[in-house]
């Protein structure tokens, strides 16, 4: 079975700052990889996936992730950081198949004024 | 399109009831799963099926049956609800395939007492 580790159950930024949310995974394969977002009392959203094509890739409200097949890694990233960013994100990895997700414990995003 | 529709969003029951989550998606997708969101814990799956007729056992099957009639409804059945069954459910669709995101609806908060 795969897994996936994030870095940081909490983590806090500053308005305007930059946004680093870590996320690693454990696979000989290379992986289909997704981050999601949830807002409170919502269900999960897509932000973006990886499915092998570029190894950068964008996502909606300015988020980006880069997979490193070197590093088992897929961090997403955002230059800048909004108040409306505040949520719970959600690194997952997919198996082939699509038969099932793996998903991450979740890091709690708060960004201060 | 609605998506995946659960309903209700919040429930109270005592322990020994029984209750019924309900689950409907409209985008035609064969794949359907239910999670359980516990803090810290992340997502687990409970039970998911790939096509009508089709159920199978997730990471977290105990005290949960499904059910699976048509491509649209896939209820979750609490058969006697104990109160480490509290939590919040999201039922997930998807295309089964790798490279498919999977599509939550907006989760139903369970409470038993």
């Amino acid at each position: 079975a795969q897994s996936v580790t994030q870095l940081g159950s909490h983590v806090s930024v500053s308005e305007g700052a930059l946004v680093l949310l870590r996320c690693n995974y454990s696979s000989s394969v290379p992986p289909y990889l997704f981050w999601y977002v949830q807002y409170p009392n919502q269900g999960l959203q897509l932000l973006l996936k990886y499915t092998s094509a570029a190894t950068l890739v964008k996502g909606i409200n300015g988020f980006e992730a880069e997979f490193k097949k070197s590093e088992t890694s897929f961090h997403l990233t955002k230059p800048s950081a909004h108040m409306s960013d505040a949520a719970e994100y959600f690194c997952a990895v997919s198996e082939l198949t699509g038969n099932q997700f793996y998903f991450g414990t979740g890091t709690s995003l708060t960004v201060i004024p | 399109n609605a998506g995946v529709t659960q309903t209700p969003k919040f429930h109270i029951l005592k322990t020994g009831q029984s209750m019924t989550l309900q689950c409907a998606q409209d985008m035609n997708h064969g794949y359907l799963s239910w999670y359980r969101q516990d803090p810290g814990m992340g997502l687990r799956r409970i039970h998911y099926s790939v096509a009508a007729g089709i159920t199978d056992k997730g990471e977290v099957p105990d005290g949960y049956n499904v059910s699976r009639s048509n491509t649209e409804d896939f209820p979750l059945r609490l058969e006697s609800a104990a109160p480490s069954q509290t939590s919040v459910y999201f039922c997930a669709s998807g295309l089964y395939r790798g490279d498919g995101e999977l599509f939550f609806g907006e989760g139903s908060r369970l409470t038993v007492l």
